[in-house]
């Protein structure tokens, strides 16, 4: 089975601009979770979509969203970035209860 | 909520020497368990999990946990540490939610 991948792996925006992030999930998961790893933070859970439906969500302002598709695909937005969204972006498929990830989206918002 | 501590934000071990990673939970039910690592510039993988079966749990490249209900513990240990073991740790929890929660993390460094 092909693993989670995810689109771009690296972006470069500007303070202002909107990003969107894409993930692909394992064939057969239907759960995708999104992360944001910074070196200051840690590992910290942003959303999680089950059956397009968004089932839990993390501490982060209404810039990030996210949505689910029919057959499983996840993106993440974010609106109006800001420097400190810098950080790696991980996202997570699952088949409960383990969650399996993809290399990550590295974003720098300059 | 559910959280979890490691003690230790970077680690240093001799190659050949016991590698003990520390993993505390918070949890008020009984949590399934993960270590993960994490190499450069890449994803998470799963190294093993604990989900209710035997205690003691088994991983990838030699890791092995116990879980101490007693100790809301699951520390992570390897024998005999290889250079390729250089890398970051995340230990986490998760409930019947699906919701993980993750440690900091432990950045082991092995020294030759």
């Amino acid at each position: 089975k092909a693993g989670v991948t995810q689109t771009p792996r690296y972006l470069i925006k500007t303070r202002g601009q909107q990003v969107t992030l894409s993930c692909s999930p394992i064939s057969g998961h239907r759960s995708v979770s999104w992360y944001q790893q910074t070196p200051g933070q840690g590992l910290q859970f942003l959303f999680e979509y089950f059956s397009e439906t968004q089932r839990n969500k993390g501490n982060f302002p209404g810039r990030f969203s996210g949505r689910q598709f029919s057959n499983s695909r996840s993106e993440m937005n974010v609106s109006t970035l800001e420097l400190g969204d810098s950080a790696l972006y991980l996202c997570a498929s699952s088949a409960e209860p383990e969650q399996f990830f993809g290399p990550g989206t590295r974003l720098t918002v300059l | 909520a559910q959280s979890v501590t490691q003690l230790g934000s970077h680690v240093s071990v001799s190659e050949g020497a016991l590698v003990l990673l520390r993993c505390n939970y918070s949890s008020s039910v009984p949590p399934y368990l993960f270590w993960y690592v994490q190499y450069p510039n890449q994803g998470l993988q799963l190294l093993l999990k604990y989900t209710s079966a035997a205690t003691l749990v088994k991983g990838i490249n030699g890791f092995e946990a116990e879980f101490k209900k007693s100790e809301t513990s699951f520390h992570l240990t390897k024998p005999s540490a290889h250079m390729s073991d250089a890398a970051e740790y995340f230990c986490a929890v998760s409930d019947n939610s699906n919701q993980f929660y993750f440690g900091t993390g432990t950045s082991l460094t092995v020294i030759p």
